[in-house]
């Protein structure tokens, strides 16, 4: 089956640092998502990326799609301690399959 | 407005007893889920419902018997849980299942304490 890898498990930065999550999927995908949990919160849509080579900016936040719809990552710049979270990936295949396959997620902290 | 809402926030219940978990969004939204997630890991897909039927079924036990009473509302009923069934049960809401309709929007989940 479908099955997306998210690296790192865990980073911990210094504020002001910049901090990147990357994911991976066994398969093409059709769109990905990304997902932001605080402690004890519950996930929070972020964004979706749709198209191949497809780059978004929220901010702080530039979230990227391969050219061959497998891979995506989000990078913060200067982080905060506001972004402390899980941010987890979410990959959707095509077709009739309405499975969002989540990877593990990365943990980030942020020492002020 | 990209709201679910979800009760009870909290909720503990013994292996004998039953309970229900309630969601309930106003977006207009046709398609809606049950998830389970354990700390430190990523929500499990449970049900998929589209258009108040339901469409997936992720081969979950029969203690766990899903209701969607209409397009607004999404009930999970629970009977007979396992301590190893304590999790946190989010629910989500898409505007469909097909293409750029399937963004998800969760709730807060419900943190459920089965002793």
């Amino acid at each position: 089956g479908q099955q997306v890898m998210q690296i790192p498990q865990y980073q911990h930065v210094q504020e002001g640092e910049d901090f990147t999550t990357y994911c991976n999927s066994s398969t093409t995908l059709s769109n990905i998502q990304w997902y932001k949990q605080r402690p004890g919160g519950h996930p929070v849509f972020l964004i979706q990326l749709v198209k191949s080579g497809e780059v978004k900016k929220q901010k702080r936040l530039t979230f990227q799609f391969g050219e061959a719809k497998k891979n995506s990552s989000l990078h913060i710049t200067a982080t905060q301690t506001t972004d402390v979270g899980t941010y987890f990936c979410a990959g959707l295949s095509g077709g009739s399959n309405y499975k969002l396959t989540f990877g593990k997620g990365t943990l980030l902290t942020v020492n002020p | 407005d990209t709201e679910v809402t979800q009760t009870p926030k909290h909720l503990v219940m013994g292996m004998t007893n039953k309970k229900s978990l309630k969601c309930e969004q106003h977006m207009g939204h046709r398609a809606m889920y049950w998830y389970k997630q354990k700390a430190k890991k990523p929500p499990e897909l449970m049900f998929v419902y589209s258009y108040e039927k339901l469409s997936i079924n992720e081969s979950v036990p029969s203690r766990f018997s899903p209701e969607c009473p209409n397009s607004s509302l999404l009930n999970l009923h629970l009977h007979a849980l396992q301590p190893e069934d304590s999790a946190l049960y989010l629910c989500a809401s898409s505007q469909g299942l097909a293409g750029g309709r399937r963004t998800q929007y969760f709730g807060p989940g419900t943190r459920l304490l089965v002793l």
